[in-house]
């Protein structure tokens, strides 16, 4: 099925550990974007990409990474993971005509 | 002041009645605005978008737009329980590379 793929769905890390969240697209958007979501603050923008080969700090950008590896993956790390990094990933896509088309989540918990 | 703002509710309407659900944001700039309906624990999904003054209507959803009193509001008529949601009203960013600004999101709740 077209979309967006994101893995894990759920992680639990212990503080200072690190990690990547990964997603995947099919449908061959030029542009990739990376939210999180808390409580009552709706979606922020962390880390997005224009096309393949670039990337831009969007709102929070602190604490993470991103790669574009290619047209179809853009990853998101945490190198150094903190008990306010605690929240839903989600990577998203975006076609010229239309509004953002959302992977799963990943629902990330730092202990 | 946010740049997107929504009232985070619940808003609670019985069946059958017109929900109405109401977003302003401060990007005077901004020509693209789109609304997302989230279920609880689950992904956003796109269920209107709008880029023109007036109203667009598709289905129970009427989305209406005021770009000088920067107002973006979403209908449902003949709301149904499965419409129980978290409604995010989202504004494209000017001059950015398609950066989708979203509210916090109204909680609907509909019900028999």
């Amino acid at each position: 099925n077209a979309g967006v793929t994101q893995t894990p769905k759920f992680q639990v890390l212990k503080t200072g550990q690190s990690m990547t969240l990964q997603c995947a697209q099919d449908m061959n958007h030029n542009s990739m974007y990376w939210y999180r979501q808390d409580p009552g603050m709706g979606l922020r923008l962390i880390y997005y990409s224009a096309s393949e080969g670039t990337t831009d700090k969007g709102e929070v950008p602190n604490g993470y990474n991103v790669s574009r590896l290619n047209k179809r993956e853009f990853s998101l790390r945490l190198e150094s993971a903190a008990p306010s990094q605690t929240s839903v990933y989600f990577c998203a896509s975006r076609d010229q005509q239309n509004g953002y088309t959302f992977g799963s989540g990943t629902r990330l918990t730092v202990v | 002041q946010k740049e997107v703002e929504q009232n985070s509710g619940p808003l609670s309407v019985p069946e059958g009645a017109i929900a109405s659900l109401n977003c302003t944001y401060s990007d005077r700039g901004s020509q693209s605005f789109f609304w997302y309906r989230q279920y609880s624990g689950k992904s956003p999904e796109l269920i209107m978008s709008i880029y023109s003054n007036g109203d667009k209507e598709d289905g129970r959803f009427t989305a209406q737009l005021n770009k000088a009193s920067q107002y973006v509001s979403l209908l449902i008529r003949d709301s149904q329980p499965s419409d129980s949601a978290t409604y995010l009203c989202a504004v494209k960013a000017s001059g950015g590379y398609n950066k989708l600004i979203f509210g916090a999101g109204t909680r609907l709740a509909v019900h028999p």
